[in-house]
Formats: structure tokens, C-alpha cells, sequence
């Protein structure tokens, strides 16, 4: 049973507009969360990551929701770009966790259309 | 040149034969991580080690083998490779802190006849 979710495999937008990438957990364990970014023929990248004393985390046009009561996190960018057109995958780990207890979701394709 | 270098970057063998992947870094890192990515599943841990004498099994260390060499070399094999292990192969490395953030090589796709 997966622990986190990412039920969009895809997901297209216009250049310019809000992309909204989803991501649902079910271990109220989880106390930490991040976002990477992954090109064609690259490894994932750290995007962003926000921590579950938060509710929101912003890095210019990236920002990250947690929603701890409905274990649900979102991962907003605005305005969305045509190099932003990757693989996003969301991932979470325990209070205790470290990279080693990471638990990563399935990912959602992004195309951003020029 | 990348911080996290895997070889080979494609292979292809058939079934029994024996496969080792190989990963540097350059980042000074003494965390080192094995994943496989398939489609629909994610990245899922295989091996990871924390320093050249501590190696731990992940989530899905069946069928595989680790061998940290030095801290910055972590190499992972397949004594019998077979078709379900054909994939897309990440190391990674991370520093000690608390924060998740891992530093992933470019991949090694692995196909098994």
C-alpha cells in the first residue's frame, strides 16, 4: 500500500498560469515533506521542502501547502514556464527520519505549453 | 562534471548473468543510497550506507548486493540478473543533517532479457 500518493500521472498547463501539482499521505507519522524535480535522462532534483509545524513554504515561484488535518500537500507554481516541463515527485519522512526514510510518491508529468 | 557519477549509464544483459553498477561522489557526503524507479511506483530504496563499515538493507534489498569501497564510492550488484529488475537505477548521497534533501546521480538503465 503506498504511503504517499500522486494520483495525476499528468498534468498540462499554459505558460503563464498556476500549475498545482497534488500529493496525499496516510502516515500521520510523516513530519517532513519535499518536492523534486526530475528532467529526461537526469537524476531528481531538491525543489522544496516544508516541515509539518508549517502550513506553507515559498521559494520565489514555487510554493509548497501542507494540510496536516487532511494529509494532503500541494506543490504550487506561478507563473508556470515551459523549463519547469518535468517529472515532479513528492516525498515524506517520519519525525525521527532521515534520507533514509524517505517514502517517495509515483510522480506527476508536467507540461507547461508555450 | 556531476557531483554524483553512475556507470554505466545503459545496459542491457540477459537473465543469470551477473551485474554490478557503480557510483562516485565528489560531494564529501557520507550517506550513500541505492533506488530503483519503475513506472507508476515511484523510487524505492534498495541498500543505503552511512559510512564505508555500516550498510543496511531498504525496502527492496532482494536480489542484491552493496559494497561500499571507500566513502566515496558505492557500488551495487545483481548476482543473477532477472527480467524484473529492470529498471531505472539512482544513487544518491546526502550529508548528515536533517533535511531529506538527496543528491541523485544521472541514472543507470538497467535491461534484463
Amino acid at each position: 500500500d503506498q504511503q504517499v500518493k500522486q494520483n495525476s500521472p499528468s498534468l498540462s498547463v499554459q505558460e503563464g498560469r498556476i500549475s498545482i501539482l497534488n500529493c496525499d499521505y496516510t502516515n500521520s507519522m510523516f513530519d517532513y515533506f519535499l518536492w523534486y524535480k526530475k528532467y529526461p535522462a537526469e537524476g531528481p532534483t531538491f525543489l522544496i521542502s516544508i516541515s509539518s509545524i508549517k502550513d506553507k513554504n515559498e521559494d520565489g515561484r514555487f510554493t509548497v501547502f501542507l494540510n496536516k488535518s487532511a494529509k494532503h500537500l500541494s506543490l504550487h507554481i506561478v507563473p508556470s514556464q515551459p523549463g519547469d516541463s518535468a517529472v515532479y515527485f513528492c516525498a515524506a519522512s517520519p519525525i525521527s527520519g532521515s534520507a533514509r526514510q524517505l517514502t517517495f510518491g509515483s510522480g506527476t508529468q508536467l507540461t507547461v505549453l508555450p | 562534471d556531476a557531483d554524483v557519477t553512475q556507470t554505466p549509464r545503459n545496459r542491457i544483459t540477459k537473465t543469470g548473468k551477473r551485474i554490478m553498477l557503480e557510483c562516485s561522489q565528489t560531494k564529501g557526503h557520507d550517506r550513500m543510497y541505492w533506488y530503483r524507479q519503475d513506472p507508476g511506483l515511484g523510487l524505492r530504496l534498495i541498500y543505503y550506507s552511512f559510512d564505508v563499515k555500516d550498510i543496511n538493507k531498504g525496502e527492496i534489498s532482494d536480489g542484491y548486493s552493496v559494497s561500499r569501497q571507500a566513502q566515496a564510492k558505492f557500488s551495487l550488484s545483481l548476482e543473477s540478473a532477472i527480467p524484473n529488475q529492470t529498471a531505472l537505477y539512482f544513487c544518491a548521497t546526502s550529508d548528515g543533517t536533517y533535511t531529506g534533501e538527496l543528491f541523485f546521480g544521472e541514472g543507470s538503465r538497467l535491461t534484463v532479457l
